[in-house]
């Protein structure tokens, strides 16, 4: 059975704080590890990683995949209150696609 | 403007009384997916459809069925609902198949069955 694991579970921050959620996985063929962030409604796609070792960006926001040791990481620097969200780990294998449960995150003023 | 939408937003029910979640994408994506959201399940698939009459099961599609009769159109029926059905309900659509493209999640539709 496909696993996708997060952590921390939930986290608060002040704002300026950097932020490192993690995610891991135990999968059969996989293809592809997304990040979504999800506010009050839909989850909004943030990256989609393929390859070791490569860092996506977008602002302050990085992702680097590790699939030697089955990870990934979603950094977010310099923290805001509008970072206060779930962010979703997705990992795609074989035909499907299995969601962790997600790492909350607040940010305080 | 590119986007999924679902209808309706938030819909009460009784047990037994059949009802159907539309879901819409104007993209013209090949691949549309249903999922329930859970506290502490996380996203799980119902159904998916790689294309026009082609669907399939996810891992929680008991009680539900899909049809995609036209490629921008995937609703979730639900024949004869019951509480353990209420959820909360994203439709998802993307270029290609999962994974090979990104999903773009419509609103969600929040289900009570009473």
């Amino acid at each position: 059975e496909d696993k996708v694991v997060q952590s921390p579970l939930s986290l608060v921050v002040h704002e300026g704080d950097t932020v490192t959620l993690n995610c891991s996985y135990e999968v059969t063929n996989f293809r592809s590890l997304l990040w979504y962030k999800q506010e009050k409604k839909a989850p909004t796609f943030l990256f989609m990683l393929t390859s070791s070792g490569i860092e996506k960006k977008s602002g302050r926001l990085s992702s680097i995949l590790d699939k030697k040791e089955l990870f990934s990481i979603l950094n977010i620097t310099a923290t805001q209150t509008g970072d206060s969200a779930v962010y979703l780990c997705a990992v795609v294998a074989d035909n499907r696609l299995a969601f962790g449960k997600g790492n909350q995150v607040v940010v305080i003023p | 403007e590119a986007q999924v939408t679902q209808n309706p937003r938030y819909l009460i029910t009784v047990t037994g009384k059949k009802l159907t979640v539309t879901c819409s994408q104007n993209m013209n994506h090949e691949y549309m997916s249903w999922y329930r959201q859970d506290p502490g399940l996380g996203l799980r698939q119902i159904y998916y459809s790689m294309n026009v009459e082609v669907t399939d099961k996810g891992d929680v599609p008991e009680g539900y069925k899909v049809s995609r009769k036209e490629k921008r159109n995937f609703p979730l029926i639900l024949e004869s609902p019951s509480p353990n059905q209420t959820s909360l309900y994203f439709c998802a659509s993307s270029l290609r198949r999962e994974g090979y493209s990104p999903l773009h999640f419509g609103n969600g539709t929040r289900l009570t069955v009473t």
